[in-house]
């Protein structure tokens, strides 16, 4: 069945560019995460969307990072003015939400950014 | 401050040998404990998880845990390793605070088996 996509799977930019990370859901599911997983620093939660709810931000390292979900479906994970401590592989996860605490996250594959 | 820490960053076993990951949590309320596991190349995908009942866990490829409340941990356990198991381990704990449910995850702990 369709799982997490996540678009694009790699994206190399230059320093002080701005770039767009997209994430599709599973179709359901009604909460999204973002996170960053960067060579030993194991996982960082970034930002959490819980159906019509504020969103959860407080993993956002810096004002130059934000992310909207519209429709309750699809997020956009958006880094104005790059840095090369950027890089690394964001990674998108849904679950069921709220009413299902015990349910686990599925992860899509994660768009691997490299900021030269 | 809510927190799970996994004490091993890197693990090197050889096939056969037995395997326990550590994991501790600091939050003193209901929690929904999971372990994850990202094989190379692939996606982070459920190992197992606990949510009520027995507190011995069983998950898939013979992985268990087991949740221990007085001690805040829920270590991953397999009895004989093999070189498939070669990956990176997270656990991650679902709690309850103001704003809803919110999952942590720990740093994760990198497995290498040797064959």
């Amino acid at each position: 069945g369709a799982g997490v996509s996540q678009s694009p799977s790699n994206k190399v930019t230059e320093k002080g560019k701005d770039v767009e990370l997209r994430c599709d859901p599973i179709s359901g599911h009604t909460a999204l995460y973002w996170y960053r997983q960067s060579l030993g620093q194991g996982l960082e939660f970034l930002i959490y969307f819980q159906g019509n709810s504020a969103p959860d931000k407080s993993g956002l390292p810096s004002d130059r990072f934000s992310a909207e979900r519209t429709g309750g479906s699809v997020s956009t994970l958006t880094i104005q003015r790059t840095q090369q401590e950027d890089s690394a592989v964001y990674l998108c996860a849904s679950s069921l939400g709220q009413g299902f605490p015990n349910q686990p996250q599925h992860f899509g594959d994660g768009t691997r950014l490299s900021i030269l | 401050a809510q927190s799970v820490s996994q004490h091993n960053h890197h693990v090197i076993l050889s096939e056969a040998a037995s395997l326990e990951l550590g994991c501790n949590y600091s939050y003193g309320g209901t929690v929904n404990l999971f372990w994850y596991v990202q094989y190379p190349g692939q996606h982070l995908q459920l190992l197992l998880k606990y949510f009520s009942g027995d507190p011995l866990v069983k998950g898939i490829k013979g992985f268990e845990a087991e949740f221990i409340k007085s001690k805040f941990s829920f270590n991953l356990r397999k009895p004989s390793v093999q070189w498939s198991d070669t990956a990176e381990y997270f656990c991650a704990v679902t709690l309850r605070n103001t704003g809803g449910f919110k999952t942590i995850f720990g740093a994760g702990t990198r497995l290498f088996v040797k064959a």
